[in-house]
C-alpha cells in the first residue's frame, strides 16, 4: 500500500508555456500533500504543503503565482509552473502523507521538467 | 546549525561489511525520524522509520535512535553493490508539523 504516482514523469516544453503536473495517492486518501524540487546532485526542497480544500502553504523563497497548487481531493493535488522559463528546469517530487501515520511521507516518481 | 545534519560522503564499503549512517537533529521535541534511499534519478523511497530510543532491526537494517544525544543512524548488514544510493535521514518536528530532511550521505558498496 501507500503508492504515490505522478504524471509526466518528464516533459518537455518551450520558454513561457505553462505546465502542470499531476499526483495522486493511488490506494489511500492522503492527510497532506507536499510538493518538492531537486537540482542535480543537490537536495531536496521543499516548496510546498497543500491540504485538500485550502490553500497551499509555500516555503520562503517560493513563488505561489508561478508555482499554482491545487489540491481538488483527497487523492489529488496539481503543480502548474506558469510562464516556464529554463532556470525552472529541474526534478519535481511529489509525496503524500497517510491517516493514522506518524508522518512518513510516501513519494511519487517524480517529474522531470526541461524548458528550453 | 543545520536542523539536520548528515556526512554528505561518499561513504565507501566493500562488498559484505556494514555500512553506517550517520544524522544529528537540532529539535530536542523531535518524535519521529526516517530514512530514505534515493538512487541516481530516481525518487526517495522510505526505508525505515523510528520512534523509540534504541534500535529497530528490519532485514539488513537497523535504525538506532539516542533522543539524549539528538542522534539517529542506520547500519547496513552484509553491504551490496545495489545499496549504493544517497541515503536520506528525515526528523519530523515538535508537534509533528513539519519534516525536516537532511542532504543525505552518498554510499558506494565495491564489488
Amino acid at each position: 500500500g501507500a503508492v504515490v504516482s505522478q504524471h509526466p514523469s518528464w516533459v518537455i516544453c518551450k520558454s513561457g508555456t505553462s505546465v502542470k503536473i499531476e499526483c495522486r495517492s493511488l490506494d489511500f486518501q492522503a492527510t497532506t500533500m507536499f510538493w518538492y524540487r531537486q537540482f542535480p546532485k543537490q537536495s531536496l526542497m521543499l516548496m510546498a504543503t497543500s491540504n485538500e480544500g485550502s490553500k497551499a502553504t509555500y516555503e520562503q523563497g517560493v513563488e505561489k503565482d508561478k508555482f499554482l497548487i491545487n489540491h481538488a481531493s483527497l487523492t489529488l493535488s496539481t503543480l502548474t509552473v506558469t510562464s516556464a522559463h529554463p532556470e525552472d528546469s529541474s526534478f519535481y517530487i511529489c509525496s503524500a502523507t497517510r491517516p493514522g501515520g506518524r508522518n512518513e511521507q510516501f513519494f511519487g516518481p517524480g517529474t522531470r521538467l526541461t524548458v528550453l | 546549525q543545520k536542523e539536520v545534519e548528515q556526512n554528505s560522503g561518499p561513504l565507501s564499503v566493500p562488498e559484505g561489511a556494514i555500512a553506517s549512517l550517520n544524522c544529528t537533529y537540532s529539535d530536542r521535541g523531535s518524535q519521529s525520524f526516517f530514512w530514505y534511499r534515493q538512487y541516481s534519478g530516481k525518487s526517495p523511497e522510505l526505508i525505515m522509520f523510528i520512534y523509540s530510543n534504541g534500535d529497530k532491526e528490519d532485514g539488513r537494517f537497523t535504525a538506532q535512535l539516542n533522543k539524549a544525544s539528538q542522534y539517529v543512524s542506520l547500519l547496513i548488514r552484509d553491504s551490496q553493490p545495489s545499496d549504493s544510493a544517497t541515503y536520506l535521514c528525515a526528523v519530523t518536528s515538535t508537534g509533528g508539523f513539519k519534516t525536516i530532511f537532511g542532504a543525505g550521505t552518498r554510499l558506494f558498496v565495491k564489488a
